[in-house]
């Protein structure tokens, strides 16, 4: 089975801290993906990567960085976290058309 | 205009019920999901389609890629189905996902 960790599920982090949000998948997959979920809004990408050290800007990069040093983990990096970035993060993996997702982390910036 | 469309966005049925959850989009796709969210907030993915229909267990889906319209259906819904169910469609790079059904099965 193919599987994506995400390395916390809940995180509280105060305004104007550095957060580091990792993904690591055992799959060999080339695409690796972030996703926030809000309300209302549904699943959002942020940002996308489809090689090591390749990122490309999803729908709302605004406030987040990435970092794609190995193929298996993807970093999502809020370089100062704020208030509206409080949400569920999801990662997810894919090869080709298949994705396949992380358990979440529920991220409260307070 | 959302590019995935679900509908409805809340559902509240009875055991035993026959549920459809219904699914249009307005892009050209290489392929839809349809995604099941429990409580807690991971996501599995219960089918992948391109054409046709696919059954697993009493999960049903189906699309219609003319009409641009994929439709999921339970049969025999148990409490356990209580999920949000969410269709994804896949682009060029990227999936554009709904915004989700809220399923609540009653005992």
């Amino acid at each position: 089975d193919v599987k994506v960790t995400q390395s916390s599920r809940y995180l509280v982090k105060r305004t104007g801290e550095k957060v580091f949000l990792e993904c690591v998948q055992d799959m060999d997959h080339e695409n690796m993906f972030w996703y926030r979920q809000d309300p209302g809004l549904g699943l959002r990408l942020i940002y996308f990567s489809y090689d090591v050290k390749m990122k490309e800007k999803g729908d709302i990069p605004e406030g987040y960085s990435v970092s794609r040093e190995k193929k298996e983990r993807f970093s999502l990096i809020l370089e100062s976290a704020s208030t509206n970035q409080t949400s569920m993060y999801l990662c997810a993996s894919s090869l080709s058309v298949e994705a396949f997702f992380g358990q979440g982390t529920r991220l409260t910036v307070v | 205009k959302n590019e995935v469309e679900q509908s409805p966005q809340n559902l509240t049925a009875q055991e035993g019920e026959f549920i459809t959850i219904n699914c249009s989009y307005s892009v050209g796709i290489s392929a839809l999901h349809w995604l099941q969210q429990h409580p807690g907030g991971g996501i599995v993915s219960l089918f992948m389609l391109s054409s046709g229909k696919k059954k697993h267990g009493r999960l049903i889906a189906t699309i219609n890629i003319q009409e641009k319209h994929s439709s999921l259906h339970i049969t025999a819904s148990h409490p356990r189905d209580s999920a949000v169910y969410i269709c994804a469609v896949r682009g060029t790079y990227k999936y554009i996902f709904g915004t989700g059904t809220r399923l609540k099965v009653l005992a």
